[in-house]
């Protein structure tokens, strides 16, 4: 299974609602990052946890909170967003290579529209 | 032929011709690179990657060059096919970190 999987594909929130974004790699790997994406744009790091512990932060908004629950699994869970967090959310995994450069594995992405 | 415009570089290529996008990278240190393919409302597929220690790896109709003097990367694309189409975006790192760096992106345009 060479496969990282997202749930939902698209979610349409209002800005008060609560959601949680989901996201499953049966891969191994001891990585999983969260990324956002804007269109006609690179994907931006968020989040990114090793060995289940969070281990970088880029300063993401705290309506923003990641989760990961086991090493198969990660979460996004979302609170209060604005229309300006409208985007494609990409989860992705790594095997934390011991040689050096460590390949990221994407998912589809969940179609974030904020009302 | 290649335009740059407010956001995306396109590069128009006629089907069956070969197809070169370039990326110049930041990092000196950097020793890893990856050329991800994004497909409209998809996310980013792996294509090829290459480390600091070759200059040129191959894999099936895809080479990709590093030149480090010059922190340029190139993925050359043989035979191009419509369902090449898509969005590239180059990615580096520096080993030991998990950020990866990644490319403005170039859409690749197949014209029939």
């Amino acid at each position: 299974d060479t496969e990282v999987t997202q749930t939902p594909k698209h979610l349409v929130m209002g800005m008060t609602n609560k959601k949680s974004l989901k996201c499953e790699q049966h891969m191994g790997h001891r990585a999983m990052y969260w990324y956002k994406q804007k269109a006609k744009k690179p994907p931006e790091l968020m989040f990114v946890y090793s060995y289940e512990k969070l281990s970088i932060n880029e300063s993401v908004p705290s309506r923003f909170s990641p989760e990961c629950p086991n090493s198969s699994l990660l979460n996004l869970h979302l609170h209060a967003l604005q229309p300006e967090d409208s985007a494609l959310y990409l989860c992705a995994s790594s095997p934390i290579s011991t040689s050096g450069g460590d390949t990221q594995y994407f998912g589809p992405g969940t179609r974030l529209t904020v009302l | 032929g290649e335009s740059v415009g407010l956001h995306l570089p396109t590069l128009s290529v006629q089907e069956g011709d070969n197809s070169i996008i370039n990326c110049a990278y930041s990092n000196s240190a950097s020793d890893y690179f990856i050329w991800y393919k994004q497909e409209s409302g998809k996310g980013p597929q792996f294509i090829i990657d290459i480390r600091s220690n070759m200059d040129k790896r191959q894999g099936q109709r895809v080479t990709v060059l590093l030149n480090k003097t010059v922190k340029h990367l190139s993925l050359q694309i043989a035979a191009t096919q419509p369902g090449d189409s898509a969005v590239y975006f180059c990615a580096e790192i520096y080993s030991g970190t998990y950020k990866y760096i990644f490319g403005t992106g170039t859409r690749l345009k197949v014209l029939a």
